[in-house]
């Protein structure tokens, strides 16, 4: 089946920091969504990105579907963007369920 | 507030004992999901349903059954809990397959 990882696993970054998150898919993919998990373990979808490029704020995403790559951008990081950045890929023939990396646990220190 | 609940936020279980987790929407989403997550990994798909009456299998779905009576609820019985059934469940919804999913608070499991 489909392999998707997720790069760096960990990352420790002061506030006001960038940061780029990276997920690589070993096959063709229907659609791939990025997710948060907060502290307290709640899963918030930031992003549905098949392909192209898309910005909600202070993140942003690009996927090149051809190349079988995602990236999440976090600019001027602030201690609520701490926690777990999940991908999830819809494999080209899943009949839509998503498979999902193991995330990048993400702390921003004050 | 629209959103997805899920019921028992916890729950220690007893090996062996019969326990349903219950999933309710109020977005009158078509498809639903059931995940589990274990520590230090991402989410695996048990079950999932693309419409009312219709219910299918994800990647681990042994040990476990889902029903679909209605739009709104999506319960997950585990018929004889074990040990490694410990996590922590998701449900989630979407509006149709393949779109934006959006989850519950979760429920902690705890198999003794």
């Amino acid at each position: 089946g489909i392999q998707v990882e997720q790069s760096p696993p960990d990352l420790i970054l002061q506030e006001g920091a960038n940061s780029t998150l990276r997920c690589n898919f070993s096959d063709s993919v229907n659609n791939l969504q990025w997710f948060h998990q907060n502290p307290w373990g709640q899963l918030i979808n930031l992003f549905y990105i098949p392909s192209g490029t898309k910005q909600n704020g202070r993140l942003s995403a690009t996927t090149v579907a051809t190349e079988r790559y995602s990236l999440l951008y976090i600019s001027s990081s602030q201690t609520t963007d701490s926690g777990v950045y999940f991908c999830a890929v819809e494999p080209g023939d899943s009949n839509y369920q998503l498979i999902w990396g193991a995330g990048t646990k993400l702390i921003i220190k004050p | 507030i629209a959103g997805i609940t899920q019921a028992p936020t916890s729950q220690i279980l007893a090996a062996g004992r019969r326990m349903t987790l219950r999933c309710t929407q109020d977005m009158r989403h078509n498809a639903m999901y059931w995940y589990r997550q274990d520590l230090g990994l991402g989410l695996r798909l048990i079950h999932y349903s693309n419409t009312a009456g219709t219910t299918g299998k994800g990647e681990v779905p042994d040990g476990y059954s889902v029903s679909r009576a209605n739009t709104d609820d999506f319960p997950l019985t585990l018929a004889s809990a074990v040990p490694s059934q410990t996590s922590v469940y998701f449900c989630a919804s979407s509006q149709d397959n393949g779109e934006t999913q959006y989850f519950g608070p979760g429920t902690r499991l705890l198999v003794l």
